[in-house]
């Protein structure tokens, strides 16, 4: 069965500060993968998609960045956070009739 | 512009009612449509699907119905459970894209 874990749990950061979020998906081989945002009480924001190593498309600009640099790894980063970077993070797979299947997520508060 | 729009914002039903849940979309060329149900602090769990193929899936007390001519979909929860109190979020997708696209979201809260 495929497992996918995201890291950490949360994150209390400062305005300015470096982030770098992870995630690891088990039991699929070159899944694609997707990074999602979500404010408080909202929707779903895709940010990024990564059908392979290496390669990442963006979706939005939200002055993120991402990278696969392992097959079963995507990494969310930013080099200085702003307080509208709050909220929360999801790491999904493509499930085999398409969908995407999320983690746990990463809640996100910037002061 | 808002791909896949959701209704009702909020919804409050009486334990054993039915729930019903409507999404709309306008890009023609989405045929894949996947419900998602989602409680307070945990990643959004696939609840059930359709392809555009089909107009209705049922799934134990979830259905959901499609009609492509009105670009239209739904979800029906029959016998609604106060554990079904949740956000629920329609999304959208065409096939082989890597681009999903979600509704706003219905928050939903089943009384006892």
């Amino acid at each position: 069965a495929q497992t996918i874990h995201q890291w950490p749990v949360a994150e209390i950061k400062a305005v300015g500060s470096p982030l770098s979020l992870g995630c690891t998906i088990k039991g699929k081989s070159s899944p694609n993968l997707y990074w999602y945002w979500q404010a408080t009480g909202g929707t779903l924001q895709q940010l990024f998609y990564s059908i392979t190593v290496g390669q990442v498309e963006s979706v939005v600009q939200l002055n993120l960045s991402a990278s696969r640099p392992k097959d079963d790894q995507f990494i969310l980063s930013t080099e200085k956070l702003l307080l509208s970077h709050s909220g929360f993070y999801l790491c999904a797979w493509r499930g085999d009739n398409q969908a995407p299947l999320f983690g746990e997520g990463t809640r996100l508060s910037v002061l | 512009q808002q791909q896949v729009r959701q209704s009702p914002q909020s919804l409050t039903v009486w334990e054993g009612g039915t729930t019903v849940l409507t999404c709309s979309y306008e890009d023609s060329t989405f045929n894949y449509f996947p419900w998602y149900q989602q409680f307070p602090g945990e990643g959004p769990a696939l609840l059930i699907s359709i392809l555009s193929v089909s107009d209705k899936k049922e799934d134990g007390r979830f259905t959901t119905f499609f009609n492509k001519r009105e670009k239209k979909l739904s979800l029906h929860i029959i016998d609604s459970q106060p554990g079904d109190s949740a956000t629920y979020f329609c999304a959208a997708s065409a096939n082989s894209n890597n681009r999903i696209f979600f509704g706003d979201g219905t928050q939903l809260v089943v009384k006892p």
